[in-house]
């Protein structure tokens, strides 16, 4: 079946730098992908949807400057997290719609850590 | 509003013990309905789906829920548990099956031997 491969699966960076994270569809195109954002327990919410080769759409509250999405092929999406801060602290998680009919393919995610 | 609700946070279930997870939900259109699971620091695994027909879908590992539009819910059961299921079951509902879905809060299975 379709897979998702999320690359790093964890991550631990001071405050201030940047991270970035790469979502893959390895064996099926994706022009559409998802990032949600976990913080501990709680669910998942989304952030945004990359659109391959233009914008990323962002749902409100998230910081589009900071989290910044870049989806420049078929097959790779990828989430940078701008000066990180501890509060930025949490499990990221990508997915990409299958076909009408099927569900969303997920990412292992990335557990990032902010210190 | 668009929502999910998962009223249990925590369920403590002994291995063998028959167990349902609730799910209602408050959706303006005609949902399509899913169930996920996500053991610890990993990512989500689909167990079942509905979209339409037949009201009870089964899923992987010996799942099943019951869609009922009069009630809003979309229950996730299982006849008898076991150890390896202990997890956090998420229920979710989006629009259509593309990914950008309304997830409730999360239900954590622990089992007890």
């Amino acid at each position: 079946g379709a897979v998702v491969s999320q690359h790093p699966s964890w991550v631990i960076c001071k405050s201030g730098t940047s991270v970035k994270i790469e979502c893959r569809s390895l064996d099926f195109q994706a022009t559409t992908m998802f990032w949600y954002r976990q913080f501990p327990k709680q669910s998942l919410m989304l952030m945004a949807t990359s659109n391959e080769g233009s914008k990323a759409t962002y749902e409100q509250g998230v910081e589009k400057d900071k989290f910044l999405i870049n989806h420049a092929s078929l097959t790779l999406s990828t989430l940078t997290v701008t000066s990180a801060h501890p509060e930025d602290s949490s499990f990221y998680i990508c997915s990409a719609p299958g076909q009408l009919d099927t569900e969303a393919f997920f990412g292992q995610g990335t557990r990032l850590t902010v210190v | 509003a668009q929502s999910v609700t998962q009223p249990d946070i925590h369920i403590t279930v002994s291995e063998g013990a028959s167990l349902e997870l609730r799910c209602n939900y408050s959706y303006g259109a005609t949902p399509y309905l899913f169930w996920y699971v996500q053991s610890p620091g990993q990512g989500l695994q689909l167990l079942l789906k509905y979209f339409s027909g037949d009201t009870l879908v089964q899923g992987i590992k010996g799942f099943e829920a019951e869609f009922k539009r009069s009630q809003s819910s979309f229950n996730l059961r299982k006849p008898s548990v076991h150890w390896s299921d202990a997890a956090e079951y998420f229920c979710a509902v989006g629009p259509r099956s593309q990914g950008n879905l309304i997830f409730g809060k999360g239900t954590k299975l622990s089992v007890k031997p």
